[in-house]
């Protein structure tokens, strides 16, 4: 697509709830990232893929969440037992390459755990 | 790992002032931009700027790399530009991934 897509683009679910969030890069792009930006911050990181493998999750807050990238294109975040403090907007971005590469970000998933 | 501070925090203008937003930046850079948040939520690219000047129409950036830090420029401002400006980074060394300021908060008036 002309740009990094992502669904839903609001989601809201109760708490203790598994939810998925997916984002389709855009196409050719093999480094994908996805960020988390609570009301009033800027974006921080959560993981980061280059091709099909996590090359960095250091940003996941805890065990529950968790990412694949099964094809090296399509990413799904995963949220297990959500909390109230989960709720934010998730933002995904791809660029060409790794390591210095201009980083395009999509409309992002608001998500609200209830 | 790398700090990034903005200023102002807030910016109030009239329309067709210019303004100067600062990105100050704590270690060498490999990557850095410039978004403009919209009140949608949507981050626009506005500058890929790890070094040098770069101009788009009423928008202009300058990245000193050896002093870390970079500047946004808006001239003539206009109420469309209302919203929250983000400079990002990505260090030489540590986090393969962008790291955000906390963001200037503009609003232009009509």
């Amino acid at each position: 697509g002309a740009g990094v897509s992502q669904t839903p683009s609001n989601k809201v679910t109760e708490k203790g709830k598994y939810v998925e969030l997916r984002c389709d890069p855009i196409s050719g792009h093999t480094a994908l990232y996805w960020y988390r930006q609570s009301l009033g911050q800027g974006p921080e990181f959560l993981i980061y893929f280059q091709g099909t493998g996590a090359a960095d999750d250091s940003g996941l807050p805890n065990d529950r969440f968790f990412a694949v990238r099964p094809e090296g294109s399509v990413s799904t975040l995963k949220i297990q037992r959500t909390e109230r403090g989960d709720s934010a907007v998730y933002l995904c971005a791809s660029s060409l390459l790794h390591r210095g590469y201009e980083q395009f970000f999509g409309p992002g998933t608001r998500l609200t755990v209830l | 790992g790398i700090q990034v501070e903005q200023s102002p925090p807030d910016l109030i203008l009239q329309e067709g002032a210019n303004s100067t937003l600062r990105c100050n930046f704590s270690d060498s850079v490999n990557n850095l931009q410039w978004f403009h948040q919209n009140p949608w939520g949507q981050l626009i690219n506005l500058f890929y700027i790890p070094s040098g000047t770069k101009q788009n129409g009423r928008l202009s950036a300058t990245t000193v790399a050896t002093e870390r830090y970079s500047l946004l420029y808006i001239s003539s401002s206009q109420t469309t530009d209302s919203g929250v400006y983000f400079c990002a980074v990505e260090g030489v060394t540590g986090r393969r991934a962008l790291t955000f300021g906390s963001g200037t908060r503009l609003q232009v008036q009509p």
